[in-house]
């Protein structure tokens, strides 16, 4: 049960869009539809930001957007802000009750 | 509101033993999963296992099986995270997490605040 792949940093201007990876196999994001994504500020515990590869919870902003093709998913945010600096961890179902996440990217509005 | 509360942080040596807790409230215990997840200073996030307790059902990950035991105790709606003999790379913050769905849907809903561990001798 290998971590997910993610780029250890992405960044961005003030109102650029810019997108995270998350790269796994066909034993977990290729065959399942749980996928989702945590942003965690520092030193706070993460928050829960997708869910089911596209879904929001309530009180999340829509400008967070995720999609799944193949055996990799993405996060998208858009309108990048300046609040939107922190870590980013995705994390998928990879059956038999058991999870794998992602190294995390940490995201850097410039 | 749901909420899961954690012990607090805790110093110990190599080799000793330690317990610690997250108290659920705001919810059915015994209808969500709970989960733990290990965050190394400076690394991310690693899922260790899983408790149901109304089944008492545990999985761990292969990583942590052995050397964690994950239980519930359902009379204080609490989940715990014990190890028997603690070695240095056990430093970390620990997180409960609150799963409300089956577990393969949803997601990891609720946290708990985080339970820093320092092992140092």
């Amino acid at each position: 049960q290998s971590a997910l792949t993610q780029p250890a940093s992405v960044s961005g201007s003030p109102g650029q869009s810019i997108t995270i990876s998350c790269t796994g196999t066909s034993s977990d994001v290729g065959i399942y539809m749980v996928v989702s994504w945590y942003q965690q500020h520092p030193g706070k515990a993460p928050k829960l930001i997708i869910y089911e590869v596209s879904k929001r919870p309530s009180g999340v902003s829509n400008r967070f957007s995720g999609s799944k093709s193949g055996n990799a998913a993405s996060l998208t945010i858009s309108g990048l802000q300046a609040e939107d600096e922190a870590d980013y961890y995705c994390c998928s179902y990879a059956g038999s009750t058991t999870f794998v996440f992602g190294g995390g990217t940490k995201v850097t509005v410039l | 509101e749901v909420q899961l509360v954690q012990s607090g942080a805790e110093v110990k040596k190599p080799g000793e033993s330690l317990k610690i807790s997250c108290r659920s409230s705001g919810y059915s215990f015994t209808r969500y999963w709970v989960g733990w997840l290990r965050q190394m200073p400076g690394k991310g996030l690693e899922w260790m296992g899983i408790i149901y307790p109304g089944a008492s059902n545990t999985i761990y990950s292969p990583s942590f099986r052995g050397q964690v035991t994950i239980s519930a105790d359902n009379s204080v709606s609490t989940a715990y995270l014990q190890w028997r003999g603690l070695g240095a790379s056990d430093t970390a913050i620990y997180y409960c997490v609150g799963r409300s769905g089956p577990a393969d849907e949803g997601a990891f809903d609720y946290w708990g605040q985080g339970t820093l561990v320092t092992v140092s001798s």
